[in-house]
């Protein structure tokens, strides 16, 4: 069974820059997630799908950050613009249904310069 | 939001020791993972512990979900167990997930 796939695995880009993250899911899997994780700290939800709706978006920084999942499967993240302090891993991950075990892609590491 | 602590932030072992990792929460869960994070990175799936005791070859943990704490038991460690260790846990009210602090963990040959 194919785990969940992100790409690009790293980008550097510019502050004030835009920048778009893609998640596609475990097949079959309702939910989605998206973290960021900066260095040295656990990771922190940003927002929670369930199907192609949004559970929880509390901690996304709405001014900048967006997100969506189109039919329920596949997800961007995008960031714009983009500051220093957004310089972090992004992780997407999937799970059967919500409070259901997570299972974790490699991640995007962003830097922001 | 739920305060999920990690113990001991560091730990150094020889190879072929044992070692014990702890995880306190502040509210009830109705999900807990334990994760352990490779040097490249990846989160990779340990346990999916709510409550109760699981084992996995040399790897084994255990949740008192009324007190408010995990356990994660490594015996024999070896250099590949190195890495990050990090205890989630979803509370019962609310759709959040939370990650503690992670317990860095350094087997030396």
């Amino acid at each position: 069974e194919a785990g969940v796939a992100q790409s690009p695995r790293y980008k550097i880009i510019e502050k004030r820059q835009s920048v778009a993250f893609w998640c596609n899911p475990i097949s079959g899997h309702a939910t989605l997630y998206w973290y960021q994780q900066i260095l040295g700290q656990g990771p922190k939800l940003l927002i929670q799908f369930q199907n192609n709706g949004v559970v929880d978006d509390s901690q996304l920084p709405k001014d900048r950050f967006s997100a969506e999942r189109l039919k329920g499967v596949d997800s961007t993240l995008k960031i714009q613009p983009a500051k220093l302090e957004d310089s972090a891993v992004y992780l997407c991950a999937s799970s059967l249904d919500r409070r259901h075990e997570q299972f974790f892609g490699p991640g995007t590491r962003l830097t922001v310069l | 939001g739920i305060q999920v602590e990690q113990s001991p932030p560091d730990l150094i072992l020889q190879e072929g020791a044992n070692s014990t990792l702890r995880c306190n929460f502040s509210d009830s869960v109705n999900n807990l993972q334990w994760f352990h994070q490779n040097p490249w990175g990846q989160l990779i799936n340990l346990f999916y512990i709510p409550s109760g005791t699981k084992q996995n070859g040399r790897l084994s943990a255990t949740t008192v979900a009324t007190e408010r704490y995990s356990l994660l038991y490594i015996s024999s460690s070896q250099t590949t167990d190195s890495g990050v260790y990090f205890c989630a846990v979803g509370p019962r009210s609310g759709n959040q997930f939370y990650f503690g602090t992670g317990t860095s963990l350094t087997v030396i040959p």
